[in-house]
């Protein structure tokens, strides 16, 4: 699976958006970009995922760029309860024992 | 979304004792569930692929004899830490993939084990 690289920190004022960068530039044809949030001592929460259209579900929006090389999770309106890791995490979905393998992510802290 | 439960959610044992931890999905069926440890401040680390029916996959550095994993059924797979010591001390973590959703993978909330 292709690997990604996220900043290790951001700080998003609430009630502000929060634009969270993934780049993934070796990610192939077949592969998805998923996201995924953890908040303190909890298990990952899905949010989103998608292949190369935007998309956008009740929780955020997830902008892929035309060469898929990066991709952009939004929160439109971020709340304290949004304080948490978030991971990017690209995985193909040819097989059902295609793993989902965690990188470091990004703690988005949000301020009041 | 999917939900995926496990029980305990906290576990405090002796040293040299074994600790089951069962993981269950809820409202779907998963012939593929995931086992994930994480150490404080770290990431998730992958642990092992469960297949219901077969003989899980283990990543490459974890213990099969130690990690005990069995998936009996399309709604249950259970982690068994066999003499367990402090250094197993942890948070684990377990997946479940919901063929009907796009193949999405759904965690737990986590059981944390202390190993006194």
């Amino acid at each position: 699976d292709a690997k990604t690289t996220q900043p290790p920190s951001m700080d998003c004022a609430e009630g502000r958006a929060a634009n969270l960068p993934c780049n993934h530039s070796t990610i192939s044809g077949n592969e998805y970009v998923y996201w995924y949030r953890q908040i303190h001592s909890q298990g990952p929460q899905y949010i989103i995922h998608g292949l190369k259209n935007n998309e956008t579900n009740e929780m955020a929006s997830l902008i892929i760029t035309e060469d898929r090389k990066s991709s952009t999770l939004i929160l439109p309106h971020a709340t304290l309860r949004d304080t948490a890791v978030y991971y990017c995490i690209v995985r193909s979905q040819r097989y059902n024992t295609d793993k989902l393998i965690f990188g470091t992510g990004t703690r988005l802290q949000v301020f009041p | 979304g999917a939900v995926v439960s496990q029980h305990p959610s906290w576990v405090i044992c002796k040293s040299g004792t074994s600790v089951k931890i069962e993981c269950r999905s809820l409202d779907f069926q998963a012939t593929t569930m995931f086992w994930y440890r994480q150490f404080p401040k770290q990431s998730l680390m992958l642990m092992a692929t469960s297949n219901e029916g077969s003989k899980a996959t283990y990543e490459q550095g974890v213990e099969k004899d130690k990690f005990l994993i069995n998936h009996a059924s399309l709604t249950l797979s259970t982690l068994t830490v066999t003499s367990a010591h402090p250094e197993d001390s942890s948070f684990y973590i377990c997946s479940a993939r919901d063929l009907g959703q796009g193949k999405t993978q759904y965690f737990g909330p986590g059981t944390r084990l202390l190993v006194l």
